[in-house]
């Protein structure tokens, strides 16, 4: 595998189910991305994990929980979701945290919460 | 605060025909980098160019350019002869230098592109 991987590509899940999404970066980078993207809205920034430390968390509701065990995976757990919450979610690495590096994205995860 | 602009929502040409998309950006920062991303209709946002804020020199890839304009803090993309592959949403994005937001890459809404045949 090469690149940024995630899992499911597709996930459709009740409001009180929980599951997890999955990324996994194959490029030896230390920070990794979780986004979301809505119809009609640009990228919205969730975390930022560097080192597998969270670094950024931009007043993204508790019902999703990230999890960076280490620096290659990247979790984030859902629960409790509301209609709402059904977007892509893309998940994305960069050699560092730093402005000068490009991310790169994996495939996404198209969620739909009903 | 950083900010960028891509005021084509959506454009759609024919294939061959020449296209540019265009982005605007605000930063109060000397230090900053421009980005485009392609998104094609898999989902995948894929990385085209980069470009640091002292280079202003023109890029060429293939059928791709760039025009980057300090002066008018514009960072425009260019596709000719285009073809039905190209159609996509395109992203402009900026990120200021660490010292100030860190790795925050803030992104325009998009431009839809359809190259028809």
């Amino acid at each position: 595998e090469t690149g940024v991987t995630q899992t499911p590509r597709h996930l459709v899940m009740g409001m009180t189910n929980k599951k997890s999404l999955k990324c996994e970066q194959h490029l030896g980078h230390n920070a990794m991305y979780w986004y979301k993207q809505s119809a009609k809205k640009p990228l919205e920034l969730m975390f930022v994990y560097s080192l597998e430390e969270r670094v950024e968390n931009n007043s993204v509701p508790s019902r999703f929980s990230p999890e960076c065990p280490n620096s290659s995976h990247l979790f984030l757990h859902l629960h409790t979701l509301q209609p709402e919450d059904s977007a892509l979610y893309l998940c994305a690495s960069s050699q560092d945290r730093r402005g000068a590096y490009e991310q790169y994205f994996g495939p996404g995860t198209r969620l739909t919460v009903t | 605060a950083q900010k960028v602009t891509q005021a084509q929502t959506e454009i759609s040409v024919v294939e061959k025909e020449d296209v540019t998309l265009d982005c605007v950006y605000e930063t109060r920062d000397t230090t900053y980098y421009l980005f485009w991303y392609k998104q094609p209709p898999s989902g995948e946002l894929v990385f085209l160019i980069r470009r640091n804020s002292f280079d202003e020199q023109n890029e060429i890839s293939g059928r791709y350019s760039w025009n980057f304009q300090k002066s008018t803090s514009s960072f425009n993309f260019t596709i000719t002869a285009s073809q039905v592959v190209d159609s996509a949403v395109y992203f402009c994005a900026l990120s200021e230098a660490w010292e100030t937001s860190g790795s925050r890459l803030t992104f325009g809404e998009g431009t839809q592109l359809t190259v028809n045949p």
